[in-house]
């Protein structure tokens, strides 16, 4: 039974690219996470999917950001228009139900560097 | 949802038993407390959840006391390999939030 899975494990984009990261969740699994890990920090809530419905966004940026999680495929974020501020290591994250006793499994993450 | 408060380091040796201690004060009666281990360039780990009492498996156990004010994760024996750095979270379902996590060192 495969893990999440993200890709591509290392991003590199120069500035005013657009970035896409994407996660595949674990099998059976229904629900994404999306964190973010700027250096030396805690990780980050960004955005939390079920398939083709976003649950919770409170952690997304208003501009730039945004998330789907399709019917059929990975769940892909994507950022427009990278800054050098946006460099951080972006983790997904999956459970099968999203209840309180749900473990999130999370992926080994994507680091994007900004140039 | 609940803060938790946990110390930024510690520092073992080999072979020694290690508690880390978490508190929330205002963690709610829905809410579970659950902890993760986290390698350098790695995603986090679950290690283990509970509600209250105590909860053991084959890692760690986790110590909750009547009041579900705080928490204790306990490590027996620890090696080299479990120096990480270890996040308490109070989890409400959804989303988790990290605090800053306690990096555990382990000497030998």
């Amino acid at each position: 039974n495969a893990g999440v899975m993200q890709n591509p494990r290392h991003l590199v984009r120069r500035r005013g690219q657009e970035a896409r990261l994407r996660c595949s969740p674990m099998k059976g699994h229904s629900h994404v996470y999306w964190y973010r890990q700027l250096p030396e920090e805690g990780l980050k809530f960004m955005v939390y999917l079920q398939k083709e419905n976003i649950i919770d966004e409170s952690g997304m940026p208003k501009e730039r950001f945004s998330a789907e999680f399709p019917k059929e495929g990975p769940s892909i974020l994507r950022i427009q228009q990278v800054v050098r501020g946006d460099s951080a290591a972006y983790f997904c994250a999956s459970s099968p139900r999203g209840d309180v006793t749900d473990t999130q499994y999370f992926g080994p993450g994507t680091r994007l560097t900004v140039l | 949802l609940a803060k938790t408060t946990q110390p930024i380091s510690m520092d073992s040796y080999e072979g020694q038993e290690v508690n880390i201690t978490c508190s929330h004060n205002n963690i709610a009666t829905n809410d579970y407390i659950t902890w993760y281990q986290q390698f350098p360039s790695q995603g986090p780990r679950f290690i283990i959840q509970g509600y209250k009492t105590k909860v053991t498996n084959e890692v760690a156990s986790l110590f909750i006391p009547a009041d579900r004010k705080s928490s204790t994760l306990s490590l027996p024996r620890v090696s080299l390999s479990d120096t990480a750095v270890y996040y308490c979270l109070v989890v409400g379902g959804g989303k988790l939030i990290f605090g800053q996590g306690t990096e555990l060192s382990v000497k030998p």
